[in-house]
């Protein structure tokens, strides 16, 4: 069966340092991958997308990048953290040619201070 | 722009009652999903809906998609405290074109 980890779990970091949050997916190959992030207790706001190694797609300009080094691992990413960077972030997996259903990681809660 | 409203935002019940939400949109979606998420955890999908009209039942969940594939209905019978969570919808053509909702709170009391 197929599973999806993301790590660290909670993450505090000081203004100006830098971020990476990985994800990992098993079971699957060539899935589409996508970063999301979600303010409190509300909906996700679609960050990068990809749909291969190397590919990846930006919806929403930022300080944060994402990068696809292997076909199940994504890689988000930040040089230089802001306040506003805090929030929940989501990892998920969807099958090529699928209904859209998506298959979300745990999760990660950054804190910015 | 495509956008999703769900309501109500908050909804608190007692255990055994039925309460139904909403997902409605001015434009059309190929299909719609529902998910729901727990605090501190990633939204699991519940359901896809493709055709006008639709009915899916998920023991005592019952999703409709709208005949004109614009909107969406959640309806729990007999509520229990398991229950609990955000409960978000979406729907696009696509994944990287999923249009999401703000969410649903729901909290069943014992």
């Amino acid at each position: 069966s197929q599973t999806i980890h993301q790590w660290p779990a909670t993450l505090v970091q000081p203004v100006g340092s830098p971020l990476s949050l990985e994800c990992t997916v098993e079971g699957t190959s060539n899935p589409n991958l996508y970063w999301y992030r979600q303010a409190a207790g509300r909906g996700l706001q679609l960050l990068f997308y990809s749909v291969g190694i190397g590919q990846i797609s930006s919806e929403v300009p930022q300080n944060l990048s994402a990068s696809r080094p292997q076909d199940r691992q994504f890689i988000l990413s930040s040089k230089k953290l802001l306040l506003s960077d805090s929030g929940f972030y989501l990892c998920a997996w969807s099958s090529l040619g699928s209904a859209g259903e998506l298959f979300f990681g745990e999760g990660s809660r950054l804190t910015v201070l | 722009t495509q956008l999703l409203e769900q309501s109500p935002q908050f909804l608190s019940i007692q255990e055994g009652e039925n309460l139904t939400v909403y997902c409605n949109s001015s434009s059309v979606f190929s299909s719609l999903q529902w998910y729901r998420q727990e605090p501190g955890e990633g939204p699991v999908l519940l359901v896809t809906v493709v055709t006008g009209g639709e009915v899916k039942k998920l023991k005592r969940l019952t999703f409709q998609f709208g005949d004109a594939r614009k909107d969406s209905s959640l309806h729990i019978t007999a509520a229990q405290p398991g229950d609990t969570g955000l409960y978000l919808c979406a729907g696009g053509k696509s994944n990287y074109q999923l249009i999401w909702g703000a969410g649903t709170k729901l909290i069943i009391k014992p």
